[in-house]
């Protein structure tokens, strides 16, 4: 299976700042075939279910604001909030979808303000 | 609008069975592969298993945790997807969500119900 290991476990960031979190994955998640990268973020707020941000490692899901960025190849991967603001506090989680079954996520950053 | 509504958790003892139940509304439901993920209190996600649609012979795949004691069916007349909760064991008590890819690539969920909470306790 496939090992996703996110970092910081936990961050600060002021508001109106950028946040960074980091995700590896033990192996590559890019598909030749198709120059993509089989990888998620998702983000949790406390009480609800988690909701898509980015598929693809940089394709943001219809309706996620701009200020979400996703980046990265291979194995490592970075989720940006660029201007962050009060709303975005929240677990983030990556996720693979690259040799499923199963499906792995990584073990989640907490970001606050 | 696009839906997902669990039922059925609730308490249960450690041997003993449960089945939970998925809702689907507002989409194909027989058009879409039909997921169950878990978290346990304070935790991370947990992928436990998902049925494909019909066209994909209803293949089912489950996490190794859950292998041999967990079930996923579904019934497309009344889009619903089911997860039995066999022989649960006190670690498997968690929130469990059932999740579906909407246009979206087959692996990211984007659709989440708000989840049904499962407590395993003697």
């Amino acid at each position: 299976d496939i090992v996703m290991t996110q970092s910081p476990d936990s961050l600060a960031v002021s508001l109106g700042e950028r946040a960074t979190i980091n995700c590896k994955s033990s192996q590559s998640i890019l598909y030749s075939s198709n120059n993509r990268n089989y990888l998620a973020w998702y983000q949790q707020k406390p009480g609800q279910p988690p909701k898509l941000l980015i598929y693809w490692a940089s394709t943001r899901e219809s309706g996620v604001p701009d200020r979400f960025s996703g980046s990265g190849s291979g194995t490592d991967f970075t989720l940006t909030i660029t201007s962050l603001q009060a709303e975005d506090v929240a677990v983030y989680y990556c996720q693979q979808y690259y040799a499923t079954p199963p499906y792995t996520f990584g073990q989640g950053t907490k970001l606050e303000i | 609008e696009v839906q997902l509504v669990e039922s059925g958790g609730g308490l249960v003892q450690p041997g003993g069975s449960l089945k939970l139940s998925c809702a689907a509304s507002g989409f194909t439901f027989s058009d879409s592969d039909m997921h169950w993920v878990r978290q346990a209190s304070g935790k991370g996600l947990e992928w436990v298993g998902r049925i494909t649609k019909k066209a994909n012979n209803y293949a089912t795949a489950y996490a190794a945790s859950v292998k041999d004691r967990f079930t996923i069916s579904r019934d497309d007349s009344k889009n619903t997807a089911y997860l039995q909760m066999n022989s649960p064991k006190i670690e498997d008590t968690a929130v469990y969500y059932c999740v579906t890819p909407l246009i979206v690539p087959a692996g990211a969920f984007n659709i989440w119900g708000q989840g049904t909470m499962v407590t395993v306790s003697p």
